[in-house]
């Protein structure tokens, strides 16, 4: 089945510091990408949707210049968490969408537990 | 009131019970996602449903679409079926394909 997968798995790290978190497509090719946030007991919330080539869409609330997203290839998509914050501290998880040739379903990453001090 | 409503919170049973868990939803929706969630986090997705029912192994999920419902059900449960199931409705609007609206989750809990 397709798998996709996420980079790193978990990270700690200082405030005000920037963290990077990759998402790959194994196996197939991803038209789109999304990225989410859970934080402790509560839903996934949609952060933003990551086209290749092209500008991601941001959910309103969420600062595209905070949460960067880079989608360089079918296969690739960052997440980078620019000057991060305690509160910025979650569970962030990324899925992908096929391209063709997959039952269209989205199939999510392991998530990146995120634990800034 | 959430977009996305699934009940109960949670869940316990023990093994070989049969389990259902339900999702309504108040968007228009192209399709209903039901999900599994293990402690470590990792998502698995189960279904994708627009209409009827599907079927893998020993899960069953049913839509009714006139009635904005769904419902997960697990026979002959197991202790490691154990984990969160989270209902996601992929919202209908121009432009916003896939964007997925979540459930707070059901935690199922089967004991041996």
């Amino acid at each position: 089945g397709a798998v996709v997968s996420q980079h790193p798995s978990w990270v700690i790290c200082k405030s005000g510091t920037s963290v990077k978190i990759e998402c790959r497509s194994l196996d197939f090719q991803a038209t789109t990408m999304f990225w989410y946030r859970q934080f402790p007991k509560q839903s996934l919330m949609l952060m933003a949707t990551s086209n290749e080539g092209s500008k991601a869409t941001y959910e309103q609330g969420v600062e595209k210049d905070k949460f960067l997203i880079n989608h360089a290839s079918l296969t690739l998509s960052t997440l980078t968490v620019t000057s991060a914050h305690p509160e910025d501290s979650s569970f962030y998880i990324c899925s992908a969408r096929a391209l063709a040739g997959l039952a269209d379903t989205q199939y999510f990453g392991p998530g990146t537990r995120l634990t800034v001090l | 009131k959430n977009e996305v409503e699934q009940s109960p919170q949670n869940l316990t049973a023990q093994e070989g019970e049969f389990i259902t868990i339900n999702c309504s939803y108040s968007v228009g929706i192209s399709a209903l996602h039901w999900l599994q969630q293990h402690p470590g986090g990792g998502i698995v997705s189960l279904f994708m449903l627009s209409s009827g029912k599907k079927k893998h192994g020993r899960l069953i999920a049913t839509i009714n679409i006139q009635e904005k419902h769904s419902s997960l059900h697990i026979t002959a449960s197991h202790p490691r079926d154990s984990a969160v199931y989270i209902c996601a409705a992929e919202r209908n609007y121009g432009g916003s394909q896939g964007n997925l609206i979540f459930g707070k989750g059901t935690k199922l809990s089967v004991k041996p």
